[in-house]
């Protein structure tokens, strides 16, 4: 089944350190998109970052940047400088079949 | 602008009550969509909407109904609630629907979410 995965339940990064979420999927659709959330401890799902699957170059939003490995099946989320305020939960999404499916998410405290 | 506007926030049932969580976007947003948040497992989707009169199933579909008669609501209806539905309900919509076309115009807008417990 198609489907994408998180495989760390929580991580820590010392405060203006770089972190690298990982995100791994297994689809056999040519064209797919990558999505990137943050949901602080207030439960709102904030959208960080998209990478579509034909994109040449890899996504970046401000201190948020995509490490986007095709052939290895992997969307990694690189925040740079990490600040108390990303600590918080992180979530990985890829369509597929036409509608958005998420990962199990990766927790990331940052410590001061 | 509104966005997204889920209701109630909270509720508690008992189990065999039925209810609807209610979804409102005023955004014209073609695609809408429920999902359910439970610790370790993230959001895991239930039923979603390419339209009005459209609806489809999602991963976990058991145990609920959607109806999509009007581009801006979205109800999600618990017939019977059962324990294992305790859960946070997010509603989200987007302004094109990732089956017609893949793209940054994909990207969801979430409501603030509706915490059910059932009892």
């Amino acid at each position: 089944a198609q489907k994408i995965t998180q495989t760390q339940p929580g991580m820590f990064v010392q405060e203006k350190e770089a972190v690298t979420l990982d995100c791994t999927y297994d689809t056999s659709d040519q064209s797919y998109g990558l999505f990137w959330y943050k949901q602080p401890s207030s439960g709102e799902m904030i959208f960080l970052i998209y990478q579509g699957s034909y994109d040449e170059q890899n996504a970046t939003e401000g201190r948020y940047s995509l490490n986007f490995q095709k052939a290895r099946k992997s969307a990694n989320l690189v925040i740079s400088a990490s600040q108390l305020g990303d600590s918080a939960m992180y979530f990985c999404a890829m369509i597929q079949g036409g509608k958005l499916i998420f990962g199990q998410g990766t927790e990331l405290s940052v410590k001061p | 602008n509104a966005g997204v506007t889920q209701t109630p926030k909270f509720q508690v049932l008992k189990t065999g009550q039925s209810m609807t969580l209610q979804c409102a976007q005023d955004m014209n947003h073609e695609y809408m969509s429920w999902y359910r948040q439970d610790p370790g497992m993230g959001l895991r989707l239930i039923h979603y909407s390419v339209g009005a009169g459209i609806t489809d199933q999602g991963e976990v579909p058991n145990g609920y109904n959607v109806s999509r008669s009007t581009t801006e609501d979205f109800p999600l209806r618990l017939l019977s609630a059962a324990p294992s539905q305790t859960s946070v309900y997010f509603c989200a919509s987007s302004s094109h629907s990732p089956g017609h076309s893949i793209s940054g115009a994909n990207v969801l807008t979430f409501g603030a979410g509706s915490r059910l417990t059932v009892l």
